[in-house]
């Protein structure tokens, strides 16, 4: 089955500068990446996802790079604000399949 | 996005007794539903998938007569957590998949956490 790796744990940013969180997997057939963020207590929230077909996306402050070669994506957050600190889980899967199969998470902190 | 609500939010419970959570998806219809639990500090493990008619799909290692899932509409699924032990406390999480111009989208309810005495 697939398997996703995710790091950092945990990742320490000053406001204002960038964050990036690396996930790799293994099912050359997954085909669907999304990313969400958890804040304490609360269910996780997508904030951007990619497909397959596509190399790179962005919303404002996210963006979301993959490299179907190599098995890997990333999370890029620019401007990082104290509202930004939660955990980030990055998943993936093959589409119509529906099962995500999730990383071990990333506590962000950002520190003012 | 799509709104998903888990009612309740939390519940504390004795040991031995029955737990029903229910999942609603608001504003979509759901043809299929998953539910997650999550411990502390630790990344969701799906549990089972849930399609609306049908028999829920259980992974591996859960126990379908313990954790007993209905999907009944395209809006609502239940989670029974059956004769609930200490062990079984966690915080539990549904989501809801959406389809769009052929493709799919899972959106989180906001969780139910459940601490058995």
């Amino acid at each position: 089955g697939e398997n996703v790796e995710q790091h950092p744990s945990t990742l320490s940013v000053q406001e204002g500068d960038s964050a990036v969180i690396k996930c790799t997997y293994s099912d050359s057939a997954s085909n669907y990446f999304p990313w969400y963020k958890q804040e304490l207590g609360k269910g996780p929230q997508l904030i951007i996802d990619i497909r397959s077909n596509v190399g790179e996306k962005k919303d404002q402050r996210i963006a979301v790079t993959l490299n179907k070669t190599a098995k890997h994506f990333s999370l890029h957050i620019t401007e990082t604000q104290p509202e930004d600190s939660a955990v980030y889980f990055c998943a993936a899967s093959m589409g119509s399949w529906g099962k995500l199969q999730f990383g071990a998470g990333t506590q962000v902190v950002v520190t003012p | 996005g799509a709104v998903v609500s888990q009612h309740p939010s939390w519940v504390i419970c004795k040991s031995g007794t029955s737990v029903k959570i229910e999942c609603r998806s608001l504003d979509f219809q759901a043809t299929t539903m998953f539910w997650y639990r999550q411990f502390p500090k630790q990344s969701l493990m799906l549990m089972a998938t849930s399609n609306e008619g049908s028999k829920a799909t259980y992974e591996q290692g859960v126990e379908k007569d313990k954790f007993l899932i209905n999907h009944a509409s395209l809006t609502l699924s239940t989670l029974t957590v059956t004769s609930a032990h200490p062990e079984d406390s966690s915080f539990y999480i549904c989501s809801a998949e959406i389809e769009a111009s052929g493709t799919e989208t899972q959106y989180f309810g906001p969780g139910t956490r459940l601490l058995v005495l």
